[in-house]
């Protein structure tokens, strides 16, 4: 049971370039998030899904899209990276809205 | 809407003295309120909520926090602090909707001096 798995851990990019980072959770966990974290600012949620085939704004979605085709993966896209998207990014997962939130370890990218 | 407000964002104590992280909510609702604990280079790991009912709620680690509804309050405390007790430390409230989804505070960098 490995939890909440993220696809890569660190990943540097050039502006412009596009990439997708990838969510796995092994817990048949319906709501799915992904959140980046800055310095001072806590973290954000960018987008999020409440089931499979479904996905959702949250705070910061501009610049990045996202897809649930499969239960257990949630992925994050960028078209076209900018240095403002440098920041490290963390997976959550949860059964219903009222359980456990679980986070996975986090991707750090830096766009240059 | 709900928010959540963490003052200091550094704290330092010597080993052995309390630890007082301070967490302020805004909420229209009855808030669920959680802290989070992140070490360097980790995710996030939960320390304690707070849904109904006591208003102290113990977590992990010998932490414990206090649901003050008067002072919109929800800090953090630990009588004696440890030198692995140092960390990023995130008070965050479960927003209404059918996501729920958590709002974090910009979060408090926990420094323990031996």
């Amino acid at each position: 049971n490995a939890g909440v798995t993220q696809t890569p851990k660190f990943r540097v990019l050039k502006t412009g370039q596009s990439m997708t980072l990838l969510c796995a959770q092994d817990m048949n966990h319906e709501y799915m998030y992904w959140y980046r974290q800055d310095p001072g600012m806590g973290l954000r949620l960018i987008h999020y899904s409440v089931g499979e085939g479904t996905t959702a704004k949250g705070e910061v979605p501009d610049g990045y899209n996202v897809s649930r085709l499969k239960k257990q993966n949630f992925l994050l896209g960028l078209e076209s990276a900018a240095p403002s998207q440098t920041s490290v990014y963390f997976c959550a997962s949860r059964a219903s809205p009222d359980n456990e939130q679980f986070f996975g370890p986090g991707t750090r990218l830096t766009v240059l | 809407a709900q928010s959540v407000t963490q003052l200091g964002s550094h704290v330092s104590v010597s080993e052995g003295a309390l630890v007082l992280l301070r967490c302020n909510y805004s909420s229209s609702v009855p808030p669920y309120l959680f802290w989070y604990v992140q070490y360097p280079n980790q995710g996030l790991q939960l320390l304690l909520k707070y849904t109904t009912g006591a208003t102290l709620v113990k977590g992990i680690n010998g932490f414990e926090a206090e649901f003050k509804k008067s002072e919109t309050s929800f800090h953090l405390t630990k009588p004696s602090a440890h030198m692995s007790d140092a960390a990023e430390y995130l008070c965050a409230v479960k927003r209404t909707g059918s996501a729920r989804q958590l709002t974090f505070g910009s979060g408090t960098q926990l420094t323990v001096l031996p």
